[in-house]
């Protein structure tokens, strides 16, 4: 059983456009993150909801609005796209908020804007 | 606010040879200390971690100590594989009003040549 999935695995689209890319941990964690990794594989943190509560909202456009229908799911809708949003994006799950937690990282979503 | 500096790479070594990546930290609160490594076109995965001061995480081979005196987190292992090839991150995770955020190295890549 896949412990953090993505879908889609890739996502090829043209500048403007709009997507969503979602993600789902079956591990029962409260805690899910999104992650951006650019082409030189700098790992920045976008956005952590836990409990479905915002608790971590970086220096993000506001083109980027995550969304968590339940704790199980976290969902990244990206509007107006743009050039430099051309990364790979991970999803990530953690039990809570505790320190010594690991995260949980899913296979990542190859995002190209052409 | 936390930081983690590691060592730049990329880091090529031949197979059999001793690895030492270079990890410093700063942090406000007391963090727990993490090694991820990413397989190419795959996802972060927990290498190893250490929660307190001396704590000496292992895995595969891999060990890391937590010095808070030089506050660092070294990654070392004694004879590496071709198949250790992938881009290994050191992260922390605080304590009191970051928690719940992890902060994440840049990122060493290691190549092992046959």
């Amino acid at each position: 059983d896949t412990a953090v999935s993505q879908t889609p695995k890739y996502l090829v689209t043209q500048m403007g456009n709009d997507k969503s890319i979602k993600c789902e941990q079956n591990l029962g964690h409260d805690t899910m993150y999104w992650y951006k990794q650019d082409s030189k594989k700098f790992l920045k943190i976008m956005f952590s909801y836990n409990n479905k509560e915002l608790i971590i909202n970086e220096t993000v456009p506001n083109r980027f609005s995550p969304k968590s229908p339940d704790k199980a799911h976290l969902n990244l809708h990206i509007n107006s796209l743009e050039l430099g949003d051309s990364a790979v994006y991970f999803c990530a799950s953690r039990l809570g908020q505790g320190a010594t937690d690991t995260q949980y990282f899913g296979p990542g979503t190859r995002l190209t804007v052409l | 606010g936390d930081s983690v500096t590691q060592m730049e790479g990329p880091v090529t070594l031949s197979e059999e040879a001793f690895l030492t990546i270079n990890c410093t930290y700063t942090a406000t609160g007391y963090p727990s200390l993490f090694w991820y490594v990413q397989y190419p076109g795959e996802g972060l995965q927990l290498l190893l971690k250490a929660t307190k001061a001396d704590d000496k995480g292992s895995n595969k081979g891999f060990e890391a100590t937590y010095r808070k005196e030089t506050t660092s987190f070294h990654l070392e292992k004694g004879s590496v594989q071709v198949s250790d090839s992938a881009v290994y991150f050191c992260a922390l995770s605080d304590r009191g009003t970051n928690a719940g955020k992890s902060t994440f190295g840049d990122g060493t890549t290691l190549t092992v040549k046959p």
